[in-house]
């Protein structure tokens, strides 16, 4: 099955410990993005990668950090500067490129609460 | 500069009835326009894109949205509710260089 894993599910952790959240995609995308979706609320752009080795801040961007080693994988830190960091965590996927229709293929999702 | 407005934040509508969620857009390019669906605490699933083909454009479980450009909008219908359409609806448009995405329609479905 082609499409994007992020996990787990839910994440539970303690205020002041960084956190990484997994997010892998077999589509052979060039883009990969990280969303944060707050209740009532869109979705906010934190981090995005147009290639490996190479990635952006987005719109709120302070209290996370990304890496981008393989083109399949595209982790996501939440550290402990992030002040408000429970939220539900969204990451996609595009295809880029001449003819690419750009559509963002997104993962389940991962509920992190800190406490 | 872009943006991206859904014009109602909820609807309800009566199961068998039409269902019309608004979305206007301001881009300086030719946009690309897709509207997804989010049903609780999954992700968002693509339901139809438009992308400067046919203006009528069908998606998937019966949607159909009409991209209007005088408008400036790209309105998403279905003629009649379904149960399992009660989800939350979000209209993103790509300028050539980042997604936007509007903040959501709640839908809800009456029986």
């Amino acid at each position: 099955d082609g499409g994007i894993t992020q996990s787990p599910k839910y994440l539970f952790r303690k205020e002041g410990q960084n956190v990484t959240l997994s997010c892998e995609q077999n589509l052979n995308h060039d883009a990969m993005y990280w969303y944060r979706q707050d209740p009532g609320q869109g979705l906010r752009l934190i981090y995005y990668s147009q290639i490996v080795n190479d990635f952006q801040k987005g719109d709120i961007a302070e209290g996370y950090s990304v890496s981008r080693e393989k083109k399949e994988s595209f982790p996501l830190t939440v550290t402990s500067a992030q002040k408000n960091p429970t939220a539900f965590y969204l990451c996609a996927s595009s295809p880029r490129g001449t003819g690419a229709t750009h559509e963002q293929y997104f993962g389940p999702g991962t509920r992190l609460t800190v406490t | 500069a872009q943006s991206v407005t859904q014009l109602d934040s909820h609807v309800s509508v009566s199961e068998g009835t039409p269902v019309l969620l608004r979305c206007n857009y301001s881009s300086s390019y030719s946009p690309s326009l897709f509207w997804y669906v989010q049903h609780p605490n999954k992700g968002l699933q693509l339901l139809l894109k438009y992308t400067s083909a046919a203006t009528l454009v069908k998606g998937i479980n019966g949607f159909e949205a009409e991209f209007k450009k005088s408008e400036t909008s790209f309105h998403l219908t279905k003629p009649s509710a379904h149960m399992s359409d009660a989800a939350e609806y979000f209209c993103v448009v790509w300028t050539g260089n980042q997604f936007y995405f509007g903040t959501g329609t709640s839908l809800t479905v009456i029986p």
